[in-house]
């Protein structure tokens, strides 16, 4: 099993569409959950970070995290054709090491 | 602030051939952390430096190796390079607590 699953996709949702990314991880002791976003031929875009259970916003971005269900979300309102990208999921059990877990990541196409 | 700077960003070598990589972290960080991403694979993490020790490792051979000098920039060697061995190699920086990982532009290792 690995420890950050995603779907690859390609998710394609229309322009201003919400735009849903879904991720689990396997590691019930996990405390900190980050999202990247990945411009092909570039290096992942720290995003979003979450380490409680709810909701946090940032603009058109919301992160949701289930711990108990060991689930993380993005949610992108108002999707932009400048969205697409490869989104990842990454997982820190908060050992005080930075060795994150990262999930395949999930392609989205947005389309105009 | 400045970001965390990888050099070079491109390199093509030789099967055989030895590669060293640099890495100069966010000013202020302690921790790097260095990943290969390749298309089948995602990204994987190679190793962490913190304070110049090796903090932990991913399971890849010892022909991958690296080091952390006191001014926390780091360098990652690989030696007796293998057509298996072409991938974005990533460097991340983060603070003390590990919160959060800021990537590098990365290092494109074409090997032939």
């Amino acid at each position: 099993q690995k420890e950050v699953e995603q779907n690859s996709g390609p998710l394609s949702v229309p322009e201003g569409a919400i735009a849903s990314l879904n991720c689990t991880y396997s590691d019930r002791g996990s405390q900190s959950f980050f999202w990247y976003r990945q411009y092909s031929g570039k290096s992942p875009e720290l995003i979003m970070s979450i380490y409680s259970n709810g909701d946090k916003e940032d603009g058109r971005f919301t992160a949701q995290l289930n711990k108990a269900s060991q689930y993380v979300s993005l949610l992108i309102r108002d999707s932009q054709p400048s969205d697409s990208a490869t989104y990842l999921c990454a997982v820190n059990r908060g050992n005080n090491f930075n060795k994150f877990y990262f999930g395949s990541g999930t392609k989205l196409n947005v389309k105009p | 602030k400045a970001g965390v700077t990888q050099t070079p960003r491109y390199l093509i070598k030789t099967r055989g051939q030895q590669v060293t990589l640099s890495c100069s972290p966010i000013s202020g960080h302690r921790s790097v952390s260095w990943y290969q991403q390749t298309p089948g694979q995602g990204l994987q993490f190679l190793f962490e430096y913190f304070s110049e020790t090796q903090r932990n490792k991913g399971n890849f051979p010892g022909r991958f190796s690296g080091r952390q000098f006191s001014n926390s920039r780091s360098e990652m060697n690989v030696s007796t390079l293998e057509l298996g061995d072409s991938a974005l190699y990533l460097c991340a920086s983060s603070g003390d607590r590990g919160l959060e990982a800021f990537f590098g532009q990365g290092t494109r290792l074409t090997v032939v």
